[in-house]
C-alpha cells in the first residue's frame, strides 16, 4: 500500500492564481480530510469528507473548495490564491469508525503564494 | 469548542533521560486521543492511539496515558535517544465525523 499520497510536494503561486492540490489513498478509507499547518497555529481542519459525494467544512474553509467523486481521491482547490494561504497542507484518511482507528497523513504540500 | 494545549513548546534533554510530554484538552467528551511524531519537513506519523475507554497504550519505549476526567494525557519516552528528536503532536477526536483538534506540538531535542 502506498498509503496517502499528495502532489505536488512544493508549489509557488502568484496572487490570484488557482490550483488543485491532489490527495489519494489506497486503503479504502471512507473519511478524508485536509489540514493546513502554520507556525504557531498548529494544524487546522479545512474541509473533510465522510464518503464519496459528501463533503463538509472544517474550521478554516474560506478560499478553498473540495469535491469527492471517488473513495480514493480528495482534491483541494484554491480558487484565487492569496498570500495568507501560504502554508503546508496535509491530507489525512481513516476508516471513519469514530474512536477506534488512527488517522494516516500524507507527506504534505508546501505552498508559497507571492 | 475543544482546545488542546501542549506545554512547553520546546524541550532539550541529554541522551538517556526518561521524559514526559504533557497534553491537556478542555472538553472531556472525546472518542480518542492520538500522539503523532513529525520530523522536520515531513508528514505526521501516528505513534499511539488511546480510545476514550482506555487508560494507557504502550509501544516499545513509548507509553501514553489518558485521564479523561481531568482532560490530560502524557507521553512517556524511556531512555531517550538522539533519534527521538522531533516534534510531538497531541490530537483529540471529538464531535462527529472523526475530526481532530491538534495541539501546537512540543519540539524535542535529545542531545548526544
Amino acid at each position: 500500500n502506498a498509503g496517502v499520497t499528495q502532489t505536488p510536494k512544493f508549489q509557488v503561486l502568484k496572487t490570484g492564481q488557482s490550483m488543485t492540490l491532489q490527495c489519494a489513498q489506497d486503503m479504502n478509507h471512507e473519511y478524508m480530510s485536509w489540514y493546513r499547518q502554520d507556525p504557531g497555529m498548529g494544524l487546522r481542519l479545512i474541509h473533510y469528507s465522510v464518503g464519496a459525494g459528501i463533503t463538509d467544512q472544517g474550521e478554516v474553509p474560506n478560499g478553498y473548495n473540495v469535491s469527492r467523486s471517488t473513495t480514493e481521491d480528495f482534491p483541494l482547490r484554491l480558487l484565487s490564491a492569496a498570500p495568507s494561504q501560504t502554508s503546508v497542507y496535509f491530507c489525512a484518511s481513516t476508516t471513519g469508525t469514530s474512536g477506534s482507528d488512527t488517522q494516516y497523513f500524507g507527506p504534505g504540500t508546501r505552498l508559497t503564494v507571492l | 469548542k475543544q482546545e488542546v494545549t501542549q506545554i512547553p513548546a520546546a524541550l532539550s534533554v541529554p541522551e538517556g533521560e526518561n521524559l514526559v510530554l504533557n497534553c491537556s484538552f478542555t472538553d472531556s467528551a472525546i472518542y480518542n486521543l492520538q500522539w503523532f511524531r513529525q520530523d522536520p519537513g515531513k508528514g505526521l506519523t501516528s505513534l499511539l492511539l488511546i480510545q476514550s475507554s482506555q487508560r494507557e497504550q504502550t509501544s516499545g519505549r513509548l507509553n501514553a496515558s489518558l485521564d479523561k476526567s481531568s482532560g490530560r494525557s502524557t507521553l512517556y519516552i524511556a531512555a531517550s535517544q538522539p533519534g527521538d528528536s522531533a516534534t510531538y503532536l497531541c490530537a483529540v477526536e471529538s464531535g462527529a465525523n472523526s475530526k481532530l483538534t491538534f495541539g501546537k506540538g512540543i519540539t524535542l531535542s535529545v542531545r548526544p
